[in-house]
């Protein structure tokens, strides 16, 4: 089942912050977040493996809450260079004893001058 | 180390006939899966091929079929086109198969439209 993202869409001025949100109804063993850019291929931001830990990078950081199966990516003063479709991946066990990676229908951030 | 490359890149077929899609992944990746992208969907996954098992599954009828070679590559089928089969097809690499920390790498996409 997709995991939920929200917004679907925000726009941003440079220097403001967002967050993007990602639920699933599912126990999840990890949480991904990947950025895909118009015309390009989705690229790997980070993961949050299950323990509610945070992870950073430059200025986009995220959290992971497994008790509600919600993670949060956030964006502190934003560039143009953030501008965007965020997606997250969660991971679930699958029926065949291994891991399946589904993506949310993606966050779309515009960063403005 | 060349990124995973996908052929071809642009597709243009007419409802009814079939395409075949390729993939190389990363070299030393042993795991490939592919997705299809859509407005308004984002990512659905398809099928992971794993040392030329298929592993995973989703929820796409059984048009859409894989396959994986002894070198890791893997090929995409869609028989009977439909309309709806018009997307971006993308294919991504990781090393390893089935572990919840995998990253996955992605091809720049085969833009498939069906007339």
């Amino acid at each position: 089942q997709q995991p939920v993202q929200s917004p679907q869409a925000v726009i941003l001025r440079e220097g403001e912050d967002a967050v993007i949100n990602c639920s699933s109804s599912k126990a999840l063993y990890s949480v991904h977040w990947y950025r895909q850019k118009h015309g390009e291929a989705p690229v790997f931001l980070m993961i949050l493996l299950k323990g509610g830990e945070q992870k950073g990078h430059d200025k986009i950081s995220a959290s992971f809450n497994e008790k509600k199966q919600q993670s949060s990516l956030y964006l502190t003063a934003s560039q143009l260079s953030y501008s965007g479709t965020y997606f997250c991946g969660t991971v679930a066990i699958s029926g065949v004893g291994s891991y399946q990676l589904t993506f949310g229908k993606g966050t779309k951030l515009s960063v403005i001058p | 180390k060349a990124g995973v490359t996908q052929t071809p890149r642009y597709l243009i077929k007419t409802r009814g006939q079939q395409v075949t899609l390729s993939c190389s992944p990363i070299s030393g990746h042993r795991s490939v899966s592919w997705y299809q992208q859509t407005p308004g969907q984002g990512l659905q996954f398809l099928f992971e091929y794993f040392s030329e098992t298929q592993r995973n599954k989703g929820n796409f009828p059984g048009r859409f079929s894989g396959r994986q070679f002894s070198n890791s590559r893997s090929e995409m089928n869609v028989s009977t086109l439909e309309l709806g089969d018009s997307a971006l097809y993308l294919c991504a690499s990781s090393p390893a198969a089935g572990t919840s920390t995998d990253t996955q790498y992605f091809g720049p996409g085969t833009r498939l439209t069906v007339l």
